[in-house]
């Protein structure tokens, strides 16, 4: 199975910080790389599928970029309400894999 | 609007059965793949079942591979998880997803305890 690794773990941030969240592939998963954002007690919400594509209704202060194993989702400019858990996920390989979550939180 | 609702969690004896429900809509069910993803509590998220648009082939993790068996009605716009089985690791929030190569909507979940 492919390993989804994130970091860090947990993120300290400021409103109107510019944040980077990192995500590595145990091996090659070409493009098929999703971002999810997850509110204490909510469901997962799809921000970015295929590394960069904004999915629709999600604002365009977030962006993913990367190929092959590292890839990255980029926040500009923190809002209040971005402040959750990220998730990625491959869908290169079955079984489909998770990486076990960022939490961002207010510094 | 798609909406996903599932309903069928609670608490369950270990070596017990369970069956979830998905209600879709907003949509046109028979278009699209859909699946099951669940999270234990305080955990990541685990791709649990998927199912093709017309049922004809499903694809599961080895973690569940011959307990669960994910099924759809696409007249009732329903998708189904037999959970045959459970173990306490099982315990979790399970999420109804509209998957298209990956979870892209996603229900509000339902929760199964295992447990005696």
């Amino acid at each position: 199975d492919i390993q989804m690794t994130q970091s860090p773990s947990v993120l300290s941030a400021s409103v109107g910080d510019r944040v980077t969240l990192n995500c590595k592939a145990s091996q090659n998963i070409n493009k098929y790389l999703n971002w999810y954002q997850q509110k204490l007690g909510e469901a997962p919400k799809l921000l970015i599928y295929n590394t960069n594509n904004l999915q629709t209704g999600i604002p365009s202060r977030f962006s993913g970029s990367g190929s092959g194993t590292d890839f990255t989702l980029t926040i500009s400019s923190l809002q209040p309400e971005d402040f959750a858990t990220y998730f990625c996920f491959q869908h290169n390989s079955w079984p489909d894999t998770f990486g076990a979550g960022t939490k961002l939180e207010l510094k | 609007e798609v909406q996903l609702v599932e309903t069928g969690g609670g608490l369950v004896q270990p070596g017990r059965s369970l069956k979830l429900s998905c209600v879709a809509s907003g949509f046109t069910f028979n278009n699209y793949w859909m699946s099951w993803t669940r999270q234990a509590p305080g955990k990541g998220l685990e791709w649990v079942a998927s199912i093709t648009n017309s049922g004809g082939s499903t694809y599961y993790p080895d973690s569940v591979k011959g307990r669960f068996t994910i099924s759809r009605d696409n007249a009732q716009n329903t998708l189904y998880l037999q959970m045959n089985s459970l173990r306490s690791e099982d315990t979790a929030t399970y999420y109804c997803t509209r998957w298209e190569r990956a979870p892209h909507y996603w229900g509000q979940g339902v929760m199964v305890t295992v447990s005696s």
